[in-house]
């Protein structure tokens, strides 16, 4: 069973458009939710994360929008530019060693 | 600082041949991780551990083995290869009490045929 389900699968963007991908969860007990960022031939890098007590995220071009009652958050890429095309994960994690799960990645390419 | 360090970085092997891949950090995290990524699949976690001398069975375990006899080193063991096991493997650390904010390895990617 999924416990983090992820969309879409691929993304296409021009360059200076908004990236938009959505996750959703179940399990209530989930209490951070990050978002990893992977380069072809990387690693996944953390990149920005928010805690179900705020809506709303932003570090720099990337936001996180949060929906409680609906169990939904998502990434939104403003003025997206081809550096930022990767794979995104999104994640739940609550206490416990082995309570993270990610999503099933989001490949993102943006063209110039 | 090195952070974490996978060799490993890319592997082949025949089917029933073993090998071990050595994740090491430096950041003195006590949780270790290894993860396997196949297309459309994800991040899988394999097995984990949450200090030296312990392990414990993740989402995919079966195939393979580990090992954390030092606390900055985290071995995972592919007893008898099988192409199944083709992927792309991550290792990740964490510090105790931040749950979601994992490291990870640049991967090491391993191909049975």
């Amino acid at each position: 069973q999924q416990q983090v389900k992820q969309s879409p699968q691929s993304l296409i963007v021009q360059k200076g458009g908004i990236s938009i991908i959505n996750c959703a969860y179940e399990n209530t007990a989930f209490d951070y939710f990050p978002w990893y960022q992977q380069f072809p031939g990387k690693g996944p890098a953390l990149l920005i994360a928010i805690r179900p007590d705020v809506s709303e995220k932003k570090e720099g071009r990337f936001t996180i929008s949060f929906n409680k009652s609906a169990k939904q958050f998502s990434l939104h890429i403003m003025d997206s530019q081809p550096g930022d095309s990767a794979t995104y994960f999104c994640a739940a994690s609550g206490s416990g060693a082995n309570n993270l799960f990610f999503g099933t990645g989001t490949r993102l390419t943006v063209i110039p | 600082n090195a952070g974490v360090t996978q060799t490993p970085k890319f592997r082949v092997l025949k089917t029933g041949q073993s090998m071990t891949l050595l994740c090491a950090q430096d950041m003195n995290h006590e949780y270790m991780y290894w993860y396997r990524q196949d297309p459309g699949m994800g991040l899988r976690l394999i097995h984990y551990s949450v200090g030296e001398g312990t392990t414990a069975k993740g989402e995919v375990p079966d195939g393979y083995n580990v090992s954390r006899l030092k606390k900055q080193n985290f071995l995972l063991g592919l007893e008898s290869a099988a192409p199944s096991q083709t992927s792309v493997y991550f290792c990740a650390s964490r510090l105790l009490g931040l749950a979601g904010e994992l490291f990870f390895g640049e991967g090491s990617r391993l191909t049975v045929l």
